[in-house]
């Protein structure tokens, strides 16, 4: 069976300080693992995946599979990073259904 | 360009009412659809998935049935609402690749 497990509901980070939201799952294939950020008013949208291996907005996440993580890191927060953030992970073989953490919720103090 | 509609917005109704929320996606072709239920503390929940017209896969038992009655259409129904289905509904679509692009949602409070 596939879980996220995303351990921070909430999280509040001062402005310019590093960012760590974590991420872990467990699945027994190779999965694809994403981030998905909700910010006030928007919709729920693709941050990055790491099969893209690239930097949005800043933000990096690494896929460790000794340690079945996939923490999302950003080095100076700003304020427009207050947002929700789900972890999110696929399975392999084509198999395209989500499943998602319970989401942590970001506060970038000014 | 593609984009994905849902209603309605907001919507409160008695227990043991019938429920009908509508999902439609423009600009792409056989897409996959999924409805997801979004409640505060446990995340987005996968309710159905769909590969095609009148293919519709169940991931959790409930109260609530989906159905597909053409390629850009998915509708989310209950024939007697509970307290329980009352949350956040989300319909998503996706083509071929893994990313998933999520509606704005319809908020369901049972009364």
């Amino acid at each position: 069976a596939q879980r996220v497990t995303q351990p921070e509901k909430l999280l509040s980070v001062f402005k310019g300080a590093p960012v760590e939201l974590k991420c872990n799952y467990s699945y027994s294939g190779s999965p694809e693992l994403f981030w998905y950020v909700q910010y006030s008013r928007q919709r729920l949208q693709l941050l990055l995946r790491h099969i893209s291996r690239e930097s949005i907005k800043g933000f990096t996440a690494d896929l460790n599979k000794g340690e079945t993580s996939f923490h999302l890191k950003k080095p100076f927060a700003q304020e427009e990073d207050s947002a929700m953030y789900y972890c999110a992970l696929s399975g392999s073989g084509g198999n395209e259904k989500l499943t998602f953490g319970t989401g942590t919720r970001l506060t970038i103090i000014p | 360009s593609q984009t994905i509609h849902q209603w309605p917005a907001t919507l409160v109704q008695p227990v043991g009412s019938p429920l009908s929320l509508e999902c439609t996606v423009e600009g792409t072709s056989n897409p996959n659809l999924y409805w997801y239920r979004q409640a505060a503390g446990r995340g987005l929940q996968l309710l159905f998935y769909s590969v095609g017209i009148g293919q519709i896969s169940s991931e959790v038992p409930q109260n609530l049935s989906a159905s597909r009655p053409q390629d850009r259409q998915f509708i989310l129904s209950s024939k007697k609402l509970l307290l329980s289905d009352s949350g956040f509904y989300l319909c998503a679509w996706s083509v071929s690749g893994l990313e998933q692009y999520f509606g704005p949602g319809t908020r369901l409070t049972v009364t």
